[in-house]
């Protein structure tokens, strides 16, 4: 069974950069067929896709994001990682990590595995 | 302003059917596969169904879904209190070039 864990600090300053580190077990960041995604949701409101990174280390990142976003994989720890620059009360969210599958004929791609989210507070 | 769009509630009562759209256009679900997810609160989202129309495992046949030109429905049958939650759909947009989701839709069993 695949798992995934997100971690990182709970609260970022207004203009700092937020991490986050997700642990992945019961699969290999560098092998198979899998992206890795990241996606958040602030309080009350609907899913954003943030981006992905694939086992080749290719990224795609979400255009409105305005190239704050980093995805990077550790495969040493089989982690991968987020990192959001500048962030405003606007970059509150929970963040959830997640692997994500190709669908049929690759016209699409879902998320089978999702991490527990955590919570990610913007505040001076 | 999320780029897949939904009606932001629904209900119904159990035992009935309940509807939910999502419409986007050429370069999303015209061009790609339609993904639902159910999410209760405080929780991951979960695969409901995949490929327009496939049932994630574990899925009961009470929940299908359809896509036609760049329009999606998931349709549930059969309400159960227990279907209260929210539903998102969502696709790839290969002129953004990333996933995006719909703004979900809050289901109430009455």
């Amino acid at each position: 069974q695949v798992q995934l864990q997100e971690s990182g600090p709970g609260l970022v300053k207004p203009s700092q950069t937020l991490s986050l580190t997700c642990t992945v077990s019961g699969d290999s960041v560098n092998s198979g067929s899998y992206y890795w995604t990241w996606i958040r949701q602030p309080a009350g409101k609907g899913l954003e896709w943030i981006g992905r990174i694939y086992t080749t280390g290719s990224t795609n990142y979400n255009p409105s994001l305005g190239g704050r976003v980093t995805i990077s994989t550790d495969t040493s720890k089989n982690q991968f990682s987020l990192r959001l620059t500048y962030v405003t009360a606007a970059d509150t969210a929970v963040y959830y990590c997640a692997r994500e599958v190709c669908g049929g004929d690759c016209y699409g791609y879902y998320s089978d595995f999702w991490g527990q989210g955590t919570l990610v507070t913007v505040s001076s | 302003q999320s780029v897949l769009t939904q009606p932001p509630s629904v209900s119904a009562a159990p035992g009935q059917k309940v509807t939910i759209s999502c419409s986007g256009s050429s370069s999303n679900i015209g061009k790609n596969h339609v993904y639902w997810y159910q999410q209760f609160p405080g929780t991951a989202p979960k695969l409901l169904i995949y490929d327009n129309n496939q049932r994630s495992s574990g899925i009961p046949d009470r929940f299908s879904g359809s896509k036609s030109d760049t329009a999606a429905t998931l349709d549930i049958t059969g309400l159960q209190t227990g279907d209260e939650a929210a539903y998102y759909c969502a696709t790839w947009d290969s002129s953004l070039g990333a996933g995006v989701f719909g703004g979900g839709t809050k289901l109430t069993v009455l």
